[in-house]
């Protein structure tokens, strides 16, 4: 079985910058997470989706990051505008169901300059 | 809100050695708990999965164990190798309706020297 795909690996960007990332979950998971991990810290959940809907998004900080999963298949992640604290790495995470155990994706690595 | 501590931070022992990771968690009101692995660079892959009416869970040289009451839980790593160096995270769940948030310790980081 694949597992999650993310793209893309690493991105470079200077603060006030827009960036978006990509998740592809794995096939027929319903369930699909957002994580912020910060460098030296346990993942953050920033966004859960159930199909196309939004489940949980208490911790998203709405001012600058957004996030669809469109047809509840893919999903992105968009921060705009970026700030220094953003640095992080962005997990993706899917699973069949919200109380089955999840799957995570390696990750999209950003760096604000 | 739920909190979770992992000690140490960090973990260096030599090969074969039997060691130990710590997790304490604030509200023992948890559906369950997990443990995961992070090689860098890379997610997070799940170890054991624990839930909240069970005392320990067993998978090869791993044994992860739960004291709901006392907010803890531990993760056993038997004869330690080289290829056990990792970060390790523990994650607990709650008991929301919606289900699944998981919340994590910051991990402890472990070396295996050979």
């Amino acid at each position: 079985e694949a597992g999650v795909a993310q793209s893309p690996r690493y991105k470079i960007i200077e603060k006030r910058q827009s960036v978006a990332f990509w998740c592809n979950p794995i096939s027929g998971h319903a369930t699909l997470y957002w994580y912020q991990q910060i460098l030296g810290q346990g993942p953050k959940l920033l966004i859960q989706f159930q199909n196309n809907g939004v489940v949980d998004d208490s911790q998203l900080p709405k001012d600058r990051f957004s996030a669809e999963r469109l047809k509840g298949v893919d999903s992105t992640l968009k921060i705009q505008p970026a700030k220094l604290e953003d640095s992080a790495v962005y997990l993706c995470a899917s699973s069949p169901s919200p109380n089955q155990p999840q799957h995570f994706g390696d990750g999209t690595r950003l760096s604000i300059l | 809100k739920q909190e979770v501590t992992q000690i140490p931070a960090a973990l260096s022992v030599p090969e074969g050695e039997n060691l130990v990771l710590n997790c304490s968690f604030t509200d023992s009101a948890i559906y369950n708990l997990q443990w995961f692995r992070q090689d860098p660079g890379k997610g997070l892959t799940s170890l054991l999965l624990i839930q909240s009416s069970q005392r320990e869970q067993t998978s090869g040289r791993l044994n992860a164990s739960l004291d709901k009451s006392s907010g803890r839980s531990t993760l056993y790593i038997a004869a330690s190798q080289p290829g056990d160096s990792a970060t390790y995270l523990c994650a607990v769940r709650g008991w929301e309706t919606s289900g699944s948030r998981l919340t994590f310790g910051e991990g402890t980081q472990l070396t295996v020297n050979p």
